[in-house]
């Protein structure tokens, strides 16, 4: 257990609809990244948080958007969602007590119909 | 600019032959080098950090060592259960903390 949790861990979804992902990082943990990993696919990098703020972006949809809380938990919207949006989300968590170590979550499967 | 090139792609071994997996880099300055394990459907599980040339990391049958341009990860005498997919990440010191990924190593490991 990394002791980053995500929910859900599975969503399926019409074309065009909205969906919020949760992401809890490990405790004491400041920095939140999202990825996005569809089917044999590597790890595609969305976007990074720290403390609140936006820390770095990366090949993240104009229909995506994410923000992370005062409680350092994490969302990322998907919206008008598209059947090539399916994929797996992770979010993954560092600083505080991992050090510079990333420790990813199980992810949250997406699949859009 | 920041790179990392992991090979073979894939590496198929009966149970019990040891062999190595490669990850080499190119960054500006390393901060870190990371090794990780995928298996399907499921988010990648730390296994090592490396800071330095020379550095050298060990858990269970797994070993990961460290030199300027690239880093091994040697497993010896592996079990099925080894079978996964094996990502090497780079931070950069200038990276503002970001991984830089390798594409993995699919290992299968036959009994």
């Amino acid at each position: 257990d990394s002791g980053v949790t995500q929910t859900p861990k599975h969503l399926i979804t019409a074309t065009g609809q909205r969906v919020t992902l949760r992401c809890s990082p490990r405790s004491g943990d400041l920095s939140v990244y999202w990825y996005q990993q569809s089917l044999d696919q590597g790890l595609q990098f969305l976007i990074q948080y720290y403390n609140g703020e936006e820390r770095a972006k990366g090949n993240i949809l104009e229909r995506f958007s994410a923000q992370q809380f005062p409680d350092l938990h994490s969302e990322l919207n998907l919206s008008s969602l598209e059947l090539g949006d399916s994929a797996l989300y992770f979010c993954a968590s560092t600083g505080g007590i991992s050090g510079n170590t990333i420790y990813f979550g199980e992810g949250s499967w997406l699949t859009v119909v | 600019e920041d790179q990392v090139t992991q090979s073979p792609e894939a590496l198929r071994l009966q149970e019990g032959e040891s062999s190595s997996l490669n990850c080499s880099y190119t960054v500006s300055g390393l901060r870190g080098l990371f090794w990780y394990r995928q298996d399907p459907g499921k988010g990648p599980e730390f296994l090592f950090t490396l800071y330095s040339a020379g550095e050298e990391k060990e858990k269970e049958r797994l070993k990961a060592t460290l030199t300027k341009k690239e880093s091994f990860l040697h497993i010896t005498a592996p079990k099925p259960e080894d079978s996964a997919t094996y990502l090497c990440a780079v931070q950069d010191m200038d990276s503002n903390y970001q991984l830089i990924w390798g594409a993995g190593t699919k290992l299968i490991i036959k009994p």
